[in-house]
């Protein structure tokens, strides 16, 4: 079955810093793939949404990249910010149904 | 100004209760979506819609059921509560293209 592999593990990184999270899937090859921002209690806001077709996407301070041959997307949020301490998770429309299957999420904290 | 409202927020009941959590959006689209999520763990569809009049099954399977009436609305019931439906349930609806989440409603069944 299609499995959407987020790091469980908190990123702690320094104010000003990069962070960068992984997704990784495995099976299918899904038309496009969309990044979350979770807060504790709410639910998830979207961020960006890449393509297949697409190598990369940014908004801001924010960049997506989509690799379909390794079956994986990068997620890179530069001058990071206390702010953006978050939970961010990863999902994908596996067989182009309008149905999202969401990785488990990471924990990004930025110290100040 | 949020386009999809959740009520209620939080929500204590007993066990054996019979509960609907109400789900709106204005933003006039056609699917809506269930998923339900517990502390740190991942969403798990539950309940989708694809329009008026018709309601699917998620990949998790629940003892709720859902209903859509009309295009805006889209509740939730769960007819006898028990403690293991105790839980976060967050609607959502969207074009495919990007999914709006309402503030969710965390439910305790004691």
């Amino acid at each position: 079955s299609q499995k959407i592999e987020q790091n469980s593990e908190a990123l702690n990184i320094q104010e000003g810093k990069t962070a960068t999270l992984t997704c990784n899937y495995t099976n299918y090859s899904p038309a496009y793939l969309q990044w979350y921002r979770q807060d504790p209690g709410r639910g998830p806001v979207f961020l960006l949404l890449i393509r297949e077709n697409e190598k990369e996407k940014r908004k801001e301070r924010l960049k997506v990249t989509f690799d379909t041959t390794l079956k994986q997307s990068l997620f890179h949020i530069t001058a990071s910010q206390p702010a953006d301490s978050a939970t961010y998770l990863c999902a994908l429309d596996m067989d182009s149904s309008y149905k999202l299957i969401f990785g488990s999420g990471t924990r990004l904290l930025v110290r100040p | 100004e949020a386009d999809i409202y959740q009520t209620p927020r939080y929500l204590v009941i007993g066990t054996g209760k019979k509960i609907t959590l109400e789900c709106s959006q204005t933003m006039g689209h056609d699917k809506m979506y269930w998923y339900q999520q517990d502390p740190g763990m991942e969403l798990h569809l539950i309940h989708y819609s694809y329009g008026v009049n018709s309601t699917e099954k998620g990949d998790l399977s629940s003892e709720s059921t859902v209903s859509r009436i009309r295009t805006e609305h889209f509740p939730l019931t769960l007819e006898s509560a028990r403690p293991s439906h105790t839980s976060q349930y967050l609607c959502a609806t969207g074009t495919g293209l990007g999914y709006t989440f309402g503030s969710g409603t965390r439910l305790t069944v004691v």
